[in-house]
């Protein structure tokens, strides 16, 4: 199975840039993916990294290193909106169907 | 486009009582996923459908939950008898394909509460 952790709660202040690291262990990696969700809402997609390297999509960049099994998402300037939580999964191809299996979440807070 | 559709968005039920949740994937979407997501926890998957087709269920507590896909298109997920730890949102999610990089697009959730 798989063993993924990430942070429980994180605070940063508004135009800040903050790092959310996730570790995870899987024997048959295929995929890291981001999700943000918002209090009461469904997760949405941020991102997604099955090489190593940096992936940017405009305030959001995410991060893979396979050989460390970790990544990390980087939120960059900071807004109000921001503050949700953003949970990182994993996929493995060792599972029917590719299935992900979902970190605890970290519930990010952003201060004015 | 329209989304994943999810009803009812609230129930309040009695233990040992049943609840179902129905779900309406995005047009053309062949996977279909039911996720259990507890308070303060990240989605964890009970079944995932390709098709018509039960891809994986490993984490589905099969004496008391049942879903069902029919014909490929809407699911319903049951209850039956709830228990009190089974207040959670039940999430449904749909993705075009199975086995690729192929993004899950995640329905409002339908939030249980057992009393």
């Amino acid at each position: 199975g798989q063993n993924i952790d990430q942070p429980t709660e994180m605070t940063a202040t508004e135009g800040a840039i903050v790092q959310i690291n996730c570790t995870y262990q899987t024997s048959g990696f295929n995929g890291l993916f981001w999700y943000q969700q918002h209090a009461g809402e469904a997760p949405t997609f941020l991102s997604y990294n099955v090489l190593d390297g940096l992936e940017e999509k405009g305030r959001f960049s995410s991060f893979l290193s396979r050989s460390k099994g970790y990544s990390y998402l980087l939120l960059k300037e900071l807004q109000m909106k921001d503050s949700a939580s953003y949970l990182c999964a994993v996929r493995d191809r060792g599972n029917a169907g590719n299935m992900l299996t979902f970190g605890g979440g970290t519930r990010l807070m952003v201060k004015p | 486009e329209a989304g994943v559709a999810q009803s009812p968005r609230y129930k309040i039920i009695e233990k040992r009582q049943s609840v179902a949740f129905w779900c309406n994937p995005i047009s053309g979407h062949a996977t279909l996923y039911w996720y259990q997501q507890i308070l303060g926890q990240g989605p964890k998957l009970l079944i995932q459908f390709q098709n018509n087709g039960v891809v994986d269920d490993s984490q589905l507590p099969k004496d008391r939950f049942s879903a069902e896909r029919l014909k490929g298109v809407d699911s319903t997920l049951k209850i039956q008898p709830a228990k009190l730890e089974d207040s959670a949102v039940y999430l449904c999610a749909s993705s075009f394909r199975r086995g690729t990089y192929n993004e899950q697009f995640f329905g409002p959730g339908t939030r249980l509460t057992v009393l």
